[in-house]
């Protein structure tokens, strides 16, 4: 299986500065035929179900505000959050959908300074 | 895309454990998805658990630790795919969740959750 690593476990940042969550993949997550690395973030709320942000490591979702980020490839990943609002508060996820089973990260929860 | 769960919300130890995903903005037979089920607790986090998808014929893809417990069907009489999970512990204690993957790869739309308790 492709252990998924985040860190930090939590991550506490001020309202308009820039959050940065990393995800490290045990094995490389980058297709070498098509050259695209197989990995998204989600965001959970309490009491509602993950919400997809980025796919393809670095694509973001439609409806998704652009202060969300994704960059990395192979086996690190990071999520950045620009310009931090209120509503940022959550637990984040990567993901890898490179190979079954399909795995996540343990989470980053982040809150507000 | 709407994907609503439903399901008994109790299950007593060593009983199966069954769920379904009425799918409506989609087809379960769709050549474009693949139809998944995810659990999550404190203990294990997010665990994916399996998938159906339909590429000319049906596939089910299962995680190695539950293979022999579980079971995913689809219907597409009713369009959607149901949950089944035999012997169930305190272990399998969690909130379940149906998922859509965009053909193989992302996870689009989500179901609600349902808390499914294992007590006797």
């Amino acid at each position: 299986d492709i252990v998924m690593t985040q860190s930090p476990d939590s991550l506490v940042v001020s309202l308009g500065e820039r959050a940065t969550i990393n995800c490290k993949s045990s094995q490389s997550v980058l297709y070498s035929s098509n050259n695209k690395n197989y990995l998204a973030w989600f965001q959970q709320k309490p009491g509602q179900p993950p919400k997809l942000l980025i796919y393809w490591a670095s694509t973001r979702e439609s409806g998704v505000p652009d202060r969300f980020s994704g960059s990395g490839s192979g086996t690190d990943f990071t999520l950045t959050i620009s310009g931090l609002q209120a509503e940022d508060v959550a637990l984040y996820y990567c993901q890898q959908y490179y190979t079954i089973p399909l795995t996540f990260g343990q989470g980053t929860r982040l809150e507000i300074k | 895309v709407q994907l609503q769960q439903s399901g008994p919300g109790l299950v007593r130890p060593s009983q199966t454990l069954s769920l379904t995903c009425a799918i409506s903005g989609d087809t379960v037979s769709s050549n474009l998805a693949a139809w998944n089920w995810i659990r999550q607790s404190p203990s294990r986090g997010l665990e994916w658990l399996g998938r159906t998808f339909y590429r000319s014929k049906w596939y089910f893809e299962y995680t190695p630790s539950l293979k022999s417990r579980m079971t995913i069907n689809p219907d597409t009489s009713k369009n959607h795919f149901s949950l089944q999970l035999n012997s169930v512990t305190s272990d399998d204690t969690a909130v379940y969740y149906c998922a859509r993957q965009v053909e193989a790869f992302q996870f689009d739309y989500w179901g609600q959750g349902t808390l499914v308790p294992v007590s006797s």
